[in-house]
């Protein structure tokens, strides 16, 4: 199975900041990778999706970049309701398999 | 609106089996594949079982595979996960899924349910 690997687990940030998220993957994937955010007590929300695709209704500070085995997301300037654990995904091949997660907290 | 509704959790004994349940509405179901995707809570996610829109292409994660089985029913907009042989690890809120792109088996997860719960104690 490919294995998907966030950095980091977690951090601290303020309000403001720009913030990067990294995922690697075993092996290439192209551009099958998506991003997820889940905040506690409710289901993950896709984010971006072909590695840089903004889903439709998320804000434009929320990009993605990559392809193969190296991927990032970056929030250009953080607000309250970003404060969340992000996820990355390969949909590339079976089976499917999410990174670890990363949680941003307030700092 | 576009929902997915899962139900058939619970607490069930070690050993026993359970199936789960997921109903569509608001899309074309059988457009799409679709997933199960489990989380113990506190934890990560764990994508357990994909099936394409028309039953074909099947996916396990290695953890449950042999135990569990995905199937689903065009006609009703339902997808399940029958789970056999239950472990206390396989504890977890378990969520369906639906790819975003039509008839492929390359998508990312666009909508999901709320959950529902699966317990396996003595």
């Amino acid at each position: 199975a490919i294995r998907m690997t966030q950095s980091p687990s977690s951090f601290s940030a303020s309000t403001g900041d720009r913030v990067t998220i990294t995922c690697r993957a075993s092996q290439g994937i192209s551009s099958y990778l998506a991003w997820y955010q889940q905040k506690p007590g409710k289901a993950p929300k896709l984010l971006i999706f072909a590695a840089s695709t903004l889903q439709s209704g998320v804000p434009s500070r929320f990009s993605g970049s990559g392809s193969g085995t190296d991927f990032t997301l970056t929030i250009s300037c953080l607000q309250s309701e970003d404060f969340a654990t992000y996820y990355c995904q390969q949909y590339y091949i079976y089976p499917r398999t999410f990174g670890q997660g990363t949680k941003v907290e307030i700092k | 609106e576009v929902q997915l509704v899962e139900s058939g959790g619970g607490l069930v004994q070690p050993g026993r089996s359970l199936r789960l349940s997921c109903a569509a509405s608001g899309f074309t179901f059988d457009d799409y594949a679709m997933h199960w995707v489990r989380q113990t809570p506190g934890k990560g996610l764990e994508w357990v079982s994909g099936i394409s829109w028309n039953g074909d292409n099947i996916g396990y994660a290695d953890s449950v595979k042999g135990r569990f089985t995905i199937s689903r029913d065009n006609a009703k907009n339902s997808l399940y996960l029958q789970m056999n042989s239950l472990r206390a690890e396989d504890t977890a809120l378990f969520y369906c899924a639906k790819d975003n792109v039509i008839s492929m088996m390359r998508g990312a997860f666009d909508v999901w349910g709320q959950g529902t719960m699966v317990t396996v104690s003595s």
